[in-house]
């Protein structure tokens, strides 16, 4: 079946600094995947989406690309302010007769001033 | 408003009991899917409606667990005689097609705690 593993949290980085949050997957066929994130107290939000291999998700200065090869969807932001606190969350829609939106367990970002 | 609401915000129940949670979608939206979030598990998928299609309940844990959604808007998930496992955020997402996934729209949830 469809899975998605994400690195284990928190992670507390310091403002500015490279922010990499590790995803990867297992899925039939050629899914479309997602990252979504929760803000405190509010609902999960979609961040950015890729549909097809290489290609590059990108919304306020977060960016994944899509990695068949590795089967992996990573996100990366070059620097993290304190507002991006949150928690994020990989998905994978693999269509195949299913409408299921597969997510991994979260991982929580701690930005610290 | 414009998003999904969700009520209640919050919900305690003794075991034993019956519970209702209400979900409704953004109008318009005829995708409807419940989600249940517990602590350190992620997003577990629980049902989808689609316009007038059969339900997909492929992921309610039990028979204790049930959704309608009337008239193609409002969605009731139903959990009936309680248990303590149950606890956890019932997140209720819509969306439209848009000759694919599109995004998924989620309500702020609501959080059951079973005593």
């Amino acid at each position: 079946g469809n899975s998605v593993t994400q690195m284990e949290g928190p992670v507390t980085l310091s403002e500015e600094a490279f922010l990499t949050i590790n995803c990867t997957y297992t899925a039939t066929g050629y899914p479309s995947l997602f990252w979504y994130v929760q803000y405190p107290g509010e609902g999960l939000q979609l961040l950015l989406k890729a549909t097809k291999a290489d290609d590059k998700g990108s919304n306020k200065g977060f960016e994944a690309t899509y990695r068949k090869e590795t089967t992996s969807f990573h996100l990366e932001k070059g620097s993290v302010q304190v507002s991006d606190s949150a928690v994020y969350f990989c998905a994978l829609y693999s269509g195949a007769g299913s409408y299921q939106l597969t997510f991994g367990k979260g991982t929580k970002l701690s930005v610290i001033p | 408003g414009a998003g999904v609401s969700q009520s209640p915000s919050n919900k305690v129940t003794e075991k034993g009991k019956d519970v209702e949670l209400r979900c409704d979608p953004i109008s318009g939206h005829t995708a409807l899917y419940w989600y249940r979030q517990s602590l350190g598990q992620g997003l577990e998928f629980l049902i989808y409606f689609q316009g007038n299609s059969a339900p997909d309940k492929s992921g309610l844990p039990s028979d204790r667990f049930s959704a309608e959604r009337t008239g193609g808007s409002v969605s009731t998930l139903t959990i009936q005689r309680t248990q303590q496992e149950d606890s956890a955020v019932y997140l209720c997402a819509s969306h439209t097609w848009t000759g694919g996934m599109g995004e998924l729209f989620f309500g702020e949830g609501s959080r059951l705690t079973v005593l």
